[in-house]
């Protein structure tokens, strides 16, 4: 069964502190890896990896997927009470369909 | 920037009973999809839909379930006798296309409709 699990289910931080999110999976057929943040609503799009080894950057957050270890990290540096968010690793299996395999989520909380 | 919209937010309906959640993707997206989030548990696919037709569903989405696009707009779920255990959240996607061998476009979500089943 395909699977994607995330670590840590939750983190507390303090502002200014550099967080690390990680996703594993094990699926049958990877096409990509996308990273979402959640907030009160949506989850809105961070980043799609596909390409093993390559750092994808906005501003304070990056990723990257290593597809020999069959995982990513989010990197989150210099956090801000902002950055408090459900952030979902999600999994898109190739066919033509493009159905993503959510992980639990990582829970984070930036304190001032 | 474009987004997907759905209606209503929040949705309360006896057990029993049809619910029809809508969804209007973003206008040059070509693949439609919906999934669904029980409080508490992960993010779930429930089906995806191309050129009109479902292209996969999910063991979730059983007889009770259906999908339609009535117009050039619109995409709709509708669930025609509704269980308690359909309660959760449900999150329509979109995204422009779905290519083998390239990289694809990400898949951009609603708000979500609050489904409530009493």
């Amino acid at each position: 069964e395909d699977k994607v699990v995330q670590s840590p289910l939750s983190l507390v931080v303090h502002e200014g502190d550099t967080v690390t999110l990680n996703c594993s999976y094990e699926v049958t057929n990877f096409r990509s890896l996308l990273w979402y943040k959640q907030e009160k609503k949506a989850p809105t799009f961070l980043f799609m990896l596909t390409s093993s080894g390559i750092e994808k950057k906005s501003g304070r957050l990056s990723s990257i997927l290593d597809k020999k270890e069959l995982s990513s990290i989010l990197n989150i540096t210099a956090t801000q009470t902002g950055d408090s968010a459900i952030y979902l690793c999600a999994v898109e299996v190739a066919s033509n369909t493009g159905k993503l395999i959510f992980g639990q989520g990582t829970t984070l909380q930036v304190k001032p | 920037e474009p987004e997907v919209t759905q209606t209503p937010s929040h949705q309360v309906t006896q057990m029993g009973q049809e619910v029809i959640l809508r969804c209007v993707p973003i206008s040059n997206h070509l693949y439609f999809y919906w999934y669904r989030q029980i409080l508490g548990q992960k993010v779930e696919f429930l089906v995806s839909f191309y050129n009109n037709e479902i292209s996969e569903k999910s063991e979730i989405f059983d007889d009770q379930f259906s999908v339609e696009r009535p117009d050039g707009s619109n995409f709709t779920l509708k669930i025609r006798s509704t269980k308690l255990e359909d309660s959760a959240m449900y999150f329509c996607a979109s995204s422009e296309s779905v290519r083998r061998g390239y990289s694809n476009q990400p898949q951009h979500f609603g708000d979500g409709t609050r489904l409530s089943i009493l």
